[in-house]
């Protein structure tokens, strides 16, 4: 399976702790993309990278929020301190990045904060 | 703020029937445009692209554009139980895509 995985594809935690989730995206596509979604409604985009550089983060990202992407192939996020409202599918999707790609997106990983 | 707007739905139509899906972009910059199906639990998956006025058809789904309206549509024909699903409609705009909240459709039998 050449597709884009996330690990893991469900996590439960306490309120207050950390996690951290993994993307592999797609071998040949340089950009990388983390969204959150919470039920009925779209995709809420988080942050992007083109190789390893970070290039765009949402302005309503909590400073708890971190990503990396060390060497320009899999991915990291990461949550501190977890709040229930933070409870919801979070989705990577990479992209070739040429011209009009679309994005492909991974299984996603359920979050639940208790 | 670039919005894309969608009907939530729900949109149910009769098995072999025509479903219309619409969605509404406020940046006129945007290039490129996308519908992705949603079945509950899982992550969107793609099944449409649209780049230039006017229609493109793939198999039961035909996508239409219209830029000068802003305006970009899904129809699928002779819908299926499977079809059954909320559709995602997302606008790329830069290196940014947006999406909107789903339109979640109901294929009866």
């Amino acid at each position: 399976d050449t597709g884009v995985s996330q690990d893991p594809r469900h996590k439960i935690t306490k309120r207050g702790q950390n996690v951290t989730f993994r993307c592999d995206p797609i071998s040949e596509h340089n950009r990388l993309y983390w969204y959150r979604q919470t039920l009925g409604q779209g995709p809420e985009f988080l942050t992007y990278f083109q190789n390893e550089a970070q290039l765009e983060k949402s302005r309503l990202l909590s400073d708890r929020f971190s990503a990396e992407r060390p060497k320009g192939s899999f991915s990291t996020l990461e949550i501190q301190r977890t709040e229930q409202g933070d409870s919801a599918m979070y989705l990577c999707a990479s992209s070739p990045g040429s011209g009009d790609s679309p994005l492909h997106f991974g299984n996603g990983t359920r979050l639940t904060v208790t | 703020q670039k919005e894309v707007e969608q009907n939530s739905g729900p949109l149910s139509v009769p098995e072999g029937a025509i479903a219309s899906l619409n969605c509404t972009y406020s940046d006129r910059g945007s290039q490129s445009f996308f519908w992705y199906r949603q079945y509950s639990g899982k992550s969107p998956e793609l099944i449409m692209f649209i780049y230039s006025n006017g229609d493109k058809e793939d198999g039961r789904f035909t996508a239409q554009l219209n830029k000068a309206s802003q305006y970009v549509s899904l129809l699928i024909r002779d819908s299926q139980p499977s079809d059954s699903a909320t559709y995602l409609c997302a606008v790329k705009s830069g290196n940014q895509f947006y999406f909107g909240t789903g339109t979640s459709l109901t294929v009866i039998p």
